[in-house]
């Protein structure tokens, strides 16, 4: 069955980079679309970008200047980097998949992100 | 962006009542919106896509409905379970695409 695991640090310093890690497994990378949101604590959801079944990517504009997103289809594992961290930073980080180019079909677990020093 | 406003923030209705969130759009998302559900602690899950698609295994108490830049979400016979936080989010024009600000359902 399709599943997707969000892995990387807790606690990140401010003006430091995040790196999270997707990894997935029960469908192909290079079949569907892989997408971050975020979810800042007690608040709504934030589309940050993905990366789609050609390799190509999409960002949220407020977020470009700061995000990359990457894959290793031989791994199954997408890649997050965004750097110049602040404290509104902080938030839980999802992978999601999309099965279509419409809806976010499949979650993981998320993982919590802390911006502090 | 196409904005997306969800009304009303939090709700409080007791078990066996019908429940009405609402979303607006800044502009026609022509059916291009799905709603989720957020457990608290847990991931969304998908329960309605193309604005009034149940999705796979969703109970059939939960609708969708709407058109051009007004939808709506109802639950009927509210069941314990369903206290959650609902959002909608638009897939009309993206990037990027864009979400509800939410909505807290609560047991009375």
């Amino acid at each position: 069955q399709v599943q997707l695991k969000e892995s990387g640090p807790g606690l990140v310093q401010p003006s430091q980079t995040l790196s999270l890690t997707c990894t997935v497994s029960g469908f192909s990378l290079t079949s569907n679309s892989v997408h971050w949101v975020r979810q800042p604590p007690g608040k709504g959801l934030e589309w940050m970008g993905g990366i789609w079944g050609d390799g190509s990517t999409d960002y949220n504009s407020a977020l470009k200047s700061r995000l990359s997103i990457s894959r290793d289809t031989s791994k199954s594992q997408v890649f997050l980097k965004m750097n110049s961290l602040q404290t509104d930073d902080t938030a839980i980080y999802f992978c999601t998949m999309m099965v279509l180019i419409t809806t976010f079909d499949y979650w993981g677990q998320g993982v919590m992100v802390t911006v502090s020093s | 962006d196409i904005q997306m406003t969800q009304s009303p923030a939090s709700l409080s209705a007791s078990l066996g009542e019908t429940v009405t969130i609402e979303c607006r759009a800044s502009e026609d998302i022509y059916n291009g919106l799905a709603w989720y559900q957020q457990k608290p602690g847990k991931s969304p899950q998908l329960l309605i896509y193309n604005a009034n698609s149940l999705h796979t295994g969703v109970p059939s108490r939960f609708s969708g409905s709407g058109s051009g830049t007004q939808y709506s979400l109802k639950i009927n016979s509210l069941q314990s379970e369903d206290v959650a936080s609902y959002f909608c989010q638009q897939y009309y024009d993206y990037p990027p695409y864009t979400f509800g600000a939410g909505t807290k359902l609560e047991l009375k």
